[in-house]
């Protein structure tokens, strides 16, 4: 069965910071896609940044950025310069390339809380 | 351009009450797939639909069921509701493809007493 998994609950930065979030996952499968979703107070599911698994190079969004590990099945997810709106939930979330209809599985996700 | 939007945005309901949950995908998209999110966790996949069909099931039981309309929207329908489905409802469109990237409406709270 595929799975993904956020080993921690939460996690806490100080303002102007950088913080990782850790994913791990796992698949039988060799083609597939990740995501990092930012979910806020306002319960909205926001997609923050994506991966495909048969891209070797980590994709980056501004001040987000991604470390993929495809052998040891990691995905974290580095913030950079931390703002206050960056406070809330993440989840990280896989779903194989081909056919399965795109179900995304999902981790528990980490609670980000952003100091000032 | 609207992106996905979800009616209504709170419901309160007994046990053994039915309800009907809609969505209405960004414009452009024809796949819509629904989310059952539990306080304090990630969200769990109930089913998609694309051409108007069930394409994929999730581990929910029959009870739980849904239709899409001719213009891409959808709705989420819960019979003999439990006090266990207490839940955040999600709704998220997509293009039909091997590239498509799901994005999410704000969700239905629905509560179970």
């Amino acid at each position: 069965a595929q799975t993904v998994t956020q080993s921690q609950p939460e996690m806490s930065v100080q303002e102007a910071e950088t913080v990782t979030l850790s994913c791990t996952y796992d698949t039988s499968e060799s083609d597939y896609y990740l995501f990092w979703y930012k979910q806020p107070p306002s319960r909205q599911m926001i997609l923050v940044i994506r991966q495909e698994a048969y891209k070797q190079q980590n994709a980056t969004e501004n001040r987000f950025s991604v470390n993929f590990q495809k052998a040891a099945k990691s995905f974290s997810l580095k913030i950079s310069d931390s703002q206050l709106g960056d406070a809330a939930m993440y989840f990280c979330a896989y779903r194989p390339r081909y056919n399965q209809g795109g179900k995304l599985i999902f981790g528990q996700g980490t609670e980000l809380s952003v100091k000032p | 351009d609207a992106g996905v939007t979800q009616s209504p945005t709170h419901l309160i309901k007994t046990r053994g009450q039915q309800v009907t949950l809609r969505c209405s995908p960004k414009s452009g998209h024809d796949t819509v797939s629904w989310y059952q999110q539990a306080l304090g966790q990630g969200p769990q996949f109930i089913f998609q639909y694309y051409e108007e069909e069930e394409r994929q099931r999730g581990n929910f039981p029959d009870r739980f069921s849904g239709h899409q309309f001719p213009n891409y929207s959808s709705e989420l329908n819960v019979n003999a509701l439990l006090l266990g489905d207490s839940a955040l409802y999600l709704c998220a469109s997509s293009n039909r493809g091997e590239k498509e990237t799901q994005y999410f409406g704000p969700g239905t709270r629905l509560l179970v007493l």
